[in-house]
């Protein structure tokens, strides 16, 4: 099946610094990626698409200028979170479809002091 | 825009059946998928439905009526390890963009 990794697993920030999440897709290409956001025990909230050499697409109260996405490979999106806040603490998850279906990255546990 | 409907708790006595629902109101439809998702791990892509019927594998099977706008994932000799949320998940005007519902948790019972 497809994989879906990311990179890091965890990490811990301070307030205002900028922090960037990694998401590959390792034994097939994506042109599309999509990233989420998710509270806990909430649900899944869709941020973004990724597109693979153009700008990407937003959500509606999604800040573009904070949350930075670049896909310059077929195999790599990277998500920049920056100037981050405390609010922006959460759990951040990367997913690519795939013709058997979509597959998500482990995740990204993002803490900000 | 979307909205998608499930029951935010179901609970199940180990080897039995349970029905989650999902009901669903969006601007373009291409399909309804679901997810498992443990406590701290990433969703598991289970199953997805473009069209009316029953879609079976293994323990997990997923319906969908687009004429109801409804669908349901069915989980069968229910395991321990089957606890998890489960969402449903819409592909409105994008097929590859997905939209996630509000999850259900569910617990297994001994």
């Amino acid at each position: 099946g497809a994989v879906v990794s990311q990179h890091p697993s965890r990490v811990i920030c301070k307030s205002g610094t900028s922090v960037k999440i990694e998401c590959r897709s390792l034994d097939f290409q994506a042109t599309t990626m999509f990233w989420y956001r998710q509270f806990p025990k909430q649900s899944l909230m869709l941020m973004a698409t990724s597109n693979e050499g153009s700008k990407a697409t937003y959500e509606q109260g999604v800040e573009k200028d904070k949350f930075l996405i670049n896909h310059a490979s077929l195999t790599l999106s990277t998500l920049t979170v920056t100037s981050a806040h405390p609010e922006d603490s959460s759990f951040y998850i990367c997913s690519a479809n795939q013709q058997q279906g979509w597959f998500f990255g482990p995740g990204t546990r993002l803490t900000v002091l | 825009g979307q909205s998608l409907e499930q029951p935010s708790e179901v609970t199940a006595v180990e080897g039995a059946i349970v029905q989650i629902n999902c009901t669903y109101q969006t601007s373009g439809f291409y399909g309804l998928s679901w997810y498992q998702q443990h406590d701290g791990g990433a969703p598991t892509f289970l199953s997805y439905n473009a069209l009316d019927g029953l879609e079976e594998t293994g323990r997990f099977s997923s319906f969908l009526s687009r004429s109801d706008s409804y669908g349901y994932l069915l989980l069968q000799e229910l395991q321990m390890k089957d606890s998890a949320s489960y969402f449903c998940a819409v592909s409105p005007g994008s097929a590859s963009k997905i939209i996630f519902g509000s999850g259900t948790r569910l617990s297994i019972r001994p």
